[in-house]
């Protein structure tokens, strides 16, 4: 079975701009979770996705968003870039119902840069 | 708030010492425990996970951890490493049977290993 897929794998932007992130979970996942990791934050969670509904988010700017389609696949865009905004986003699937052996099981990541 | 903490930023070690990591977490209810582990130029993958029963779960490449409730911590551990097993390790906790709910992880624990 494929692993989690995620396109761009490395995309260098300038301040200002907006960037789109794709992802494609592992087949039969509906859940998809997005992480924003970077050096000295470590991994911090930005959204999850069940069904093409946002079911929670973490404490990101409105600048951060992201969608879910009807075929479980994600996109993550981040709006009017910051230098700060440069960092490795990790996309997660997992099956998605919220039963309670739940496990993510992540992407190889996208590597933003932004100059 | 949830938080995970892993007290050791860098660890070394010289081959077939024995390994132990140590990790925290803050939340008083049941939780859902992970190990990621993250190769160099790998993407994160799970090393074992916790859910419910026996506290001591094994996981892949002879890793097992402990999970202690009063003391509301997972630790690693793995009695012999390997210079493969060169890498970061993150601890990762969720709320357990809550759809949706975040992984919160640990800022990671470095270990280099010296043939």
């Amino acid at each position: 079975k494929a692993g989690v897929t995620q396109t761009p794998r490395y995309l260098i932007k300038t301040r200002g701009q907006q960037v789109t992130l794709s992802c494609s979970p592992i087949s039969g996942h509906r859940s998809v979770s997005w992480y924003q990791q970077t050096p000295g934050q470590g991994l911090q969670f930005l959204f999850e996705y069940f069904s093409e509904t946002q079911r929670n988010k973490g404490n990101f700017p409105g600048r951060f968003s992201g969608r879910q389609f009807s075929n479980s696949r994600s996109e993550m865009n981040v709006s009017t870039l910051e230098l700060g905004d440069s960092a490795l986003y990790l996309c997660a699937s997992s099956l998605g119902p919220g039963g309670s052996e739940e496990t993510q099981y992540f992407g190889p990541g996208t590597r933003l840069l932004v100059l | 708030a949830q938080s995970v903490s892993q007290h050791n930023h860098h660890v070394i070690l010289s081959e077939a010492a024995s390994l132990e990591l140590g990790c925290n977490y803050s939340y008083g209810g049941t939780v859902n425990l992970f190990w990621y582990v993250q190769y160099p130029g790998q993407h994160l993958q799970l090393l074992l996970k916790y859910f419910s029963g026996d506290p001591l779960v094994k996981g892949i490449k002879g890793f097992e951890a402990e999970f202690i409730k009063s003391k509301f911590s997972f630790n690693l551990r793995k009695p012999s490493v390997q210079w493969s097993d060169t890498a970061e390790y993150f601890c990762a906790v969720r709320r357990a049977n809550q759809a949706g709910t975040a992984l919160i992880f640990g800022k990671g624990t470095t270990l280099s290993v010296s043939s």
